[in-house]
């Protein structure tokens, strides 16, 4: 069963623009994390926030967690070629019994 | 800096016939996972491992798939007889201990079953 849902399922900007995009959760969770794949290649890590934490922020990546809405958003700033790839968010939910769950992903396409 | 290693990256088979995947994890990563995606999705777990043990195989389809991690390190992934749905990237991944933390991935094996 599914429990993240990202939302866009795909985001075409422009180059220098910011990206935004939303994952949505149903049941509480002990921490969420956040994941870019390139095309054909394995996931790498970007983010993990944990459930007593409201905002994390990496480099250009910066990700939000409310846990009243059961819902996070990862924002990358000035947006480059390189951030072309699909984001995943995976939540690490109370009663998993210590399966991650993933979405289907964002893609998210960068213009030059 | 320390990665996951599979091999091969790239299988294809014919139905029928039986096919395996090897993972090496991060030295000192206590969970490994084995993951099936498929183009467009998000990942779904197959089998997680804390050391030698196997914590989750409820998406195994333990007819035709198995797995092992017999000394708590590397890990082997066997599809035997394959079919024509399993064609899809097979990922592994690992932690240090669990998924209070970050999962570190391999590049994967994408398998092509005909």
């Amino acid at each position: 069963s599914q429990q993240g849902e990202e939302d866009p399922q795909a985001l075409s900007i422009q180059e220098g623009e910011n990206a935004t995009m939303n994952c949505s959760y149903k049941t509480s969770i002990n921490n969420l994390q956040w994941y870019r794949q390139n095309s054909g290649r394995g996931l790498v890590h970007l983010i993990l926030i944990r459930s007593n934490e409201r905002e994390k922020h990496s480099g250009r990546l910066r990700v939000t967690l409310d846990t009243s809405k059961k819902s996070s958003s990862l924002l990358i700033t000035a947006s480059r070629a390189a951030d072309t790839a699909s984001y995943f968010c995976a939540t690490d939910a109370m009663d998993s019994n210590y399966q991650l769950i993933w979405g289907a992903g964002t893609k998210l396409i960068i213009k030059p | 800096e320390a990665e996951v290693a599979q091999s091969p990256r790239y299988k294809i088979t014919e139905k029928s016939q039986a096919v395996a995947f090897w993972c090496d994890p991060i030295s000192g990563h206590a969970t490994l996972y084995w993951y099936r995606q498929i183009l467009g999705q998000g990942p779904e777990l197959l089998v997680q491992f804390q050391d030698e043990s196997v914590v989750d195989d409820s998406q195994l389809p333990k007819d035709r798939f198995s797995a092992e991690r017999l000394k708590g390190v590397d890990s082997t992934l066997k599809i035997q007889p394959a079919e024509l749905g399993d064609s899809a990237m097979y990922l592994c991944a690992s932690s240090l201990a669990g998924n209070r933390y970050e999962q570190y991935f391999g590049p994967g094996t994408r398998l092509t079953v005909t």
